[in-house]
């Protein structure tokens, strides 16, 4: 399988805990995006990478959230002391660099704090 | 307000209807997205539009750059066609905007 991946696909935690989610886009791929999903609402923007560059971070990224991408290839995104308004779906995409190179979707991770 | 707005929000055809979805923007564009979502959340791209008009088997998808305006046309409408259907819109700063969604139940 050649697409993006995402693990885990299912994290449930408890609040005040740490989660790191793992994005692993198409190889060829040099921007990676993150979106947050809720229900009933379409994504939302928190940050996307171009290689190993973090280039825009969204206002919505709290100083809890903190995403890497070292090697240009897999990112994490890490979410310190979790809220239950942090209970979303997380999304992944890649595409490759140029104007008009549509995004690629990851299955999501789908977060529960409780 | 949001940047991009879809209309409607729900709807619900017969099969072998002919179905519109529409999206409006506010933002000056590079490019424009419609994806289809899944239950469980799997997202896939459908089109990618700069201009004009493209078509994949029943699906039309077509842009209006003066209008900032987008219609997504589903031909033929099938139960399989159910999903949610997604505008989203790419800034020239190349940040994602998203609609929150068309959902469209097809009827046998």
């Amino acid at each position: 399988d050649t697409g993006v991946s995402q693990n885990p696909r299912h994290k449930i935690t408890k609040r005040g805990q740490n989660v790191t989610f793992r994005c692993d886009p198409i190889s060829e791929h040099n921007r990676l995006y993150w979106y947050r999903q809720t229900l009933g609402q379409g994504p939302e923007f928190l940050t996307y990478f171009q290689n190993e560059a973090q280039l825009e971070k969204s206002r919505l990224l709290s100083d809890r959230f903190s995403a890497e991408r070292p090697k240009g290839s897999f990112s994490t995104l890490e979410i310190q002391r979790t809220e239950q308004g942090d209970s979303a779906m997380y999304l992944c995409a890649s595409s490759s660099l140029g104007r008009h190179n549509e995004q690629f979707f990851g299955p999501g991770t789908r977060l529960t704090v409780l | 307000k949001n940047e991009v707005e879809q209309s409607p929000q729900n709807l619900t055809a017969q099969e072998g209807e002919f179905i519109t979805i529409n999206c409006s923007y506010s933002v000056g564009i590079s490019a424009l997205h419609w994806l289809q979502q899944h239950p469980g959340g799997g997202i896939v791209s459908l089109f990618m539009l700069s201009s004009g008009k493209k078509k994949h088997g029943r699906l039309i998808a077509t842009i209006n750059i003066q209008e900032k305006h987008s219609s997504l046309h589903i031909t033929a409408s099938h139960p399989r066609d159910s999903a949610v259907y997604i505008c989203a819109v790419r800034n020239t700063g190349n940040q994602f905007y998203f609609g929150t969604g068309t959902s469209l139940t097809v009827i046998p």
